[in-house]
C-alpha cells in the first residue's frame, strides 16, 4: 500500500530545542492526523486538521495543514525527554475511509 | 474519554493454531479497522468494517478473516497461524460523519512459533 513521505526519518535533539517534521503526498487529502507512538504501545492521536491552511495547537505541539493539501507539518516546542518516540502522520483522501500513513519520524531527546 | 481496547497485549501461539484477536470501542463509531505494524513496513491495513456484518479487504487480507456481529466489536481471525504473521496488531475506529478522527487500541504483540 501507499505510504506518505515523512522527514526527517530520525533526529537527535537537545532538551529544550524546537523540533519540526513534515509529511508530503502526491495526492490531495481532506484530513491530516498526527500521532505519537511509544515502543510497544498503540499510536496516540495528537492533532487533527481539516482545512487547507489550518494551524492547530495542542500544548507544545502545533500542526499545519498545507495550502496545497498535499502536505502537513508538526512542530514541537521546547522538547522534553518524554517527547521521545515515533511521530507519524496520516492523510485521508476524499471519498474513502482508509487512511494513508507516513513512514514515521523517530525522535530522540538528549537531556 | 475515547477508548479502544484489545483483548490481549501479548500472545504466543503455535504454527497452525487458530487465533482470535478482539477489539472493542466505546465511541459508537461506525468504522473499525485492523492493521499490522512491522519494522520498516509501517502500518498496513488488513481489513476494514464500515457497519455491522459489513467488511472490506485491505492491502494484506491473505491469511486473515474478520467478524463484526456488533457495532462496538471487531474481531480478527488468523485461520491457521504462520510464523510470518508474527507482528504487532492494531485495531482502530473512526466515526463516519464529522471528524473522521481515527483512534487506536494499545496493540497486541503476536508471536507465532
Amino acid at each position: 500500500g501507499q505510504q506518505l513521505n515523512q522527514s526527517p526519518q530520525s533526529m537527535f535533539i537537545q532538551e529544550g530545542e524546537d523540533v519540526s517534521m513534515n509529511c508530503t503526498s502526491s495526492s490531495i487529502f481532506n484530513t491530516w492526523l498526527w500521532y505519537k507512538q511509544d515502543p510497544g504501545e498503540g499510536p496516540v492521536l495528537l492533532i487533527a486538521l481539516y482545512k487547507a491552511g489550518e494551524l492547530t495547537s495542542n500544548g507544545r505541539l502545533t500542526a499545519q495543514f498545507g495550502i496545497t493539501r498535499k502536505d502537513s507539518f508538526l512542530n514541537i516546542s521546547a522538547s522534553i525527554p518524554s517527547d521521545v518516540g515515533i511521530y507519524f502522520c496520516a492523510g485521508l483522501p476524499s471519498g474513502t475511509y482508509k487512511y494513508i500513513f507516513g513512514t514515521g519520524t523517530r525522535l530522540k531527546v538528549l537531556a | 474519554d475515547v477508548k479502544v481496547t484489545q483483548s490481549s497485549r501479548y500472545l504466543v501461539k503455535r504454527t497452525g493454531e487458530k487465533v482470535f484477536l478482539e477489539c472493542v470501542q466505546d465511541m459508537d463509531h461506525e468504522n473499525m479497522f485492523w492493521y499490522r505494524q512491522d519494522p520498516g513496513l509501517g502500518l498496513r491495513l488488513i481489513y476494514f468494517s464500515y457497519d455491522v456484518k459489513m467488511k472490506e479487504k485491505g492491502d494484506i487480507p491473505e491469511g486473515y478473516s474478520v467478524s463484526r456481529e456488533k457495532k462496538e466489536r471487531f474481531s480478527l481471525i488468523l485461520e491457521s497461524a504462520s510464523t510470518n504473521q508474527t507482528s504487532m496488531y492494531l485495531c482502530a475506529s473512526t466515526n463516519r460523519g464529522g471528524s473522521y478522527e481515527q483512534y487506536f487500541g494499545p496493540g497486541t504483540r503476536l508471536t507465532v512459533t
